[in-house]
């Protein structure tokens, strides 16, 4: 079976804190992802990357940074964690194939920072 | 810019059909993808179209026009479980390019 994990399910930061939220995924997929989902906004892609070491900015990556020194692990990283940044977090994979491999999705992480 | 674009919420009965509208204008285009995602859980995979036309799993067909730009996903035989977001996302550029997501189409079915 297909396995996207995240470290944790709920979070509680406090303003200012470097945080780390973890992904692994289990299918030796190329490719992994972070996006972060909001009420009326959907998911927005933060940062992704299609091989080890190697990162490329989404639409949002101000605030947060990236980390992938294995191919199954992925860490998104908030510098110093800001009321702004309260989401759910979902961390993605998929295989890097021509047109349709679909990526799976963990089971998300809800970061609230007070 | 990218763009995708898809009703907010739509509302039917069980045993109904439903069909759900998306449009896109990308940069380019390599797939639409349909997920569904239930409250508080991840999205999970439906369909994919790389090619113009109806793609049928079970219940669930999805149906592509890259020359407008447009995909439908229909829902048949509607059942309560049948609630939640649905999600369209298009990978705009070459294979290992991230999916882009509309802002989900939260449905309801009511009995």
């Amino acid at each position: 079976d297909v396995k996207v994990t995240q470290s944790s399910r709920y979070l509680v930061k406090r303003t200012g804190e470097k945080v780390f939220l973890e992904c692994v995924q289990d299918m030796d997929h190329e490719n992994m992802f972070w996006y972060r989902q909001d009420p009326g906004l959907g998911l927005r892609l933060i940062y992704f990357s299609y091989d080890v070491k190697m990162k490329e900015k989404g639409d949002i990556p101000e605030g947060y940074s990236v980390s992938r020194e294995k191919k199954e692990r992925f860490s998104l990283i908030l510098e110093s964690a800001s009321t702004n940044q309260t989401s759910m977090y979902l961390c993605a994979s998929s295989f890097i194939v021509q047109g349709g491999t679909e990526a799976f999705f963990g089971q998300g992480t809800r970061l609230t920072v007070v | 810019g990218q763009n995708i674009d898809q009703p907010t919420e739509m509302t039917a009965t069980e045993g109904a059909i439903v069909q759900i509208n998306c449009t896109y204008q990308t940069s380019g285009f390599n797939g639409l993808f349909w997920y569904q995602q239930h409250a508080g859980e991840a999205p999970t995979f439906l369909s994919y179209n790389v090619l113009d036309g109806l793609e049928e799993k079970g219940r669930f067909s999805s149906f592509l026009s890259r020359s407008k730009g447009y995909s439908y996903l229909l829902l048949k035989e509607l059942q309560m479980k049948d609630s939640a977001s649905y999600l369209c996302a298009v990978r705009a550029n070459q294979a290992g390019t991230a999916l882009i997501f509309g802002k989900g189409t939260t449905l309801s079915v009511s009995s």
